[in-house]
């Protein structure tokens, strides 16, 4: 079975670093995706992880460890407009772009 | 900037009829994609199509159909809607399998079937 777990609530403050983390089982591995959901709108792509490592992006960073089935969203100098769903994404086959996607993280940043 | 539009945002529909969700890209990507999206369920797959006349299912295509006759186009067709088809559909598309390259989603539709 495809299984992928992510915290469902998380609370921060303005200016702060979160750390959302997830984990995947899945029957193939290749290559995490993380997307950012505004409430009511489309989700939208903020990083792709297929190597062990870490990959930044401003204030945006994502860790993928394979051996461990784990990834991580870092979001530093967090923003009112942080505040949103959070959704770490598998691709499990090479030769497809089919996804399987986590159920998100509700991310509320509090001034 | 890559483009996907949904013909609609919000729709109702009775149980029994037939709908139709419709999306369309502007950027000639190869996939496209429907999901549904319900709390605590979080995004699954419905169908997708990697060419034009091709699809494959997803993980929950039961009582649903699809249509891919041009490129840029993507049906979901909900043969007799049941309540239980009450969700948030999103379509999305990407331009080859494999890489980088990320899905593109469009803004949804929130489908009420009373």
């Amino acid at each position: 079975g495809q299984n992928i777990d992510q915290p469902t609530e998380m609370t921060a403050t303005e200016g702060a670093i979160v750390q959302i983390n997830c984990t995947y089982q899945t029957s193939g591995f290749n290559g995490l995706f993380w997307y950012q959901q505004h409430a009511g709108e489309a989700p939208t792509f903020l990083s792709y992880n297929v190597l062990d490592g870490l990959e930044e992006k401003g204030r945006f960073s994502s860790f993928l460890s394979r051996s461990k089935g784990y990834s991580y969203l870092l979001l530093k100098e967090l923003q009112m407009k942080d505040s949103a769903s959070y959704l770490c994404a598998v691709r499990v086959l090479y030769n497809t772009d089919k996804l399987i996607f986590g159920t998100g993280t509700r991310l509320q940043v509090f001034p | 900037d890559v483009k996907v539009t949904q013909s609609s945002r919000y729709l109702v529909k009775r149980t029994g009829e037939k709908v139709f969700l419709e999306c369309v890209q502007d950027m000639d990507h190869e996939n496209m994609f429907w999901y549904r999206q319900d709390p605590g369920l979080g995004l699954r797959l419905i169908y997708f199509s990697y060419d034009v006349k091709m699809k494959e299912k997803g993980d929950i295509p039961e009582g649903y159909s699809v249509s891919r006759e041009k490129k840029e186009r993507f049906s979901l067709i909900l043969e007799s809607a049941s309540t239980n088809q009450t969700s948030m559909y999103l379509c999305a598309s990407s331009f080859v399998a494999g890489g980088a390259d990320t899905q593109y989603f469009g803004p949804g539709t929130r489908l009420t079937v009373l």
